[in-house]
């Protein structure tokens, strides 16, 4: 199947930075990613989703401004937490597909991001 | 807000037997509907989709879709320890939505 890189599989940062997080579609061009977050022992949350060449969309609750998306390319979108405090440590999951064919929705391998 | 609906177990089978998972789903609306198995710490994976009322099987696993009462079902025959995951229902609008979960242990 398709692969889809995302790095860095584990971050670690101080309170107050911004972390950037890349997910790329290794043989495919994706129109669609998706990020979501997952807290442990819980369910993935959808953060938002990003269209190549326009604004992501974003769901209702997740901060726009603190979660910065960027979908510049069909085979690369970055998630940049910025000003990141303890309770943004979770594990982030990209996704790329294609709307309409969602059957071909491959994962990125996820980052664990740990706030002191 | 649409909605999919899972338990979140934990549900225990034993080694053999036959593992059943559910979901619902709100929006009358979806088409099409998704398995997808996470392991702890890991992304999750693919098992089965489905789009049509009716079952549909590949190897130990069929999923099960009725859309008149907005569920979907995934079974497992002869349940391996490794089947030991966390199964998420997913349901396409113009986007995924996953449920919550249910976590399966299957007792060797």
């Amino acid at each position: 199947g398709a692969v889809v890189s995302q790095h860095p599989s584990r971050v670690i940062c101080k309170s107050g930075t911004s972390v950037k997080i890349e997910c790329r579609s290794l043989d495919f061009q994706a129109t669609t990613m998706f990020w979501y977050r997952q807290f442990p022992k819980k369910s993935l949350m959808l953060m938002a989703t990003s269209n190549e060449g326009s604004k992501a969309t974003y769901e209702q609750g997740v901060e726009k401004d603190k979660f910065l998306i960027n979908h510049a390319s069909l085979t690369l979108s970055t998630l940049t937490v910025t000003s990141a405090h303890p309770e943004d440590s979770s594990f982030y999951i990209c996704s790329a597909g294609n709307r309409g064919f969602f059957e071909k929705l491959f994962f990125g391998s996820g980052t664990q991001l740990s706030v002191l | 807000q649409k909605e999919v609906e899972q338990n979140s177990g934990p549900l225990s089978v034993p080694e053999g037997a036959i593992a059943s998972l559910n979901c619902t789903y709100s929006d009358r609306g979806s088409q099409s509907f998704f398995w997808y198995r996470q392991y702890s710490g890991k992304s999750p994976e693919l098992i089965m989709s489905i789009y049509s009322n009716g079952d549909k099987e590949d190897g130990r696993f069929t999923a099960q879709l009725n859309k008149a009462s907005q569920y979907v079902s995934l079974l497992i025959r002869d349940s391996q320890p490794s089947d030991s995951a966390t199964y998420l229902c997913a349901v396409e609008d113009d986007k995924i939505i996953f449920g919550k979960g249910t976590r399966l242990h299957i007792l060797p």
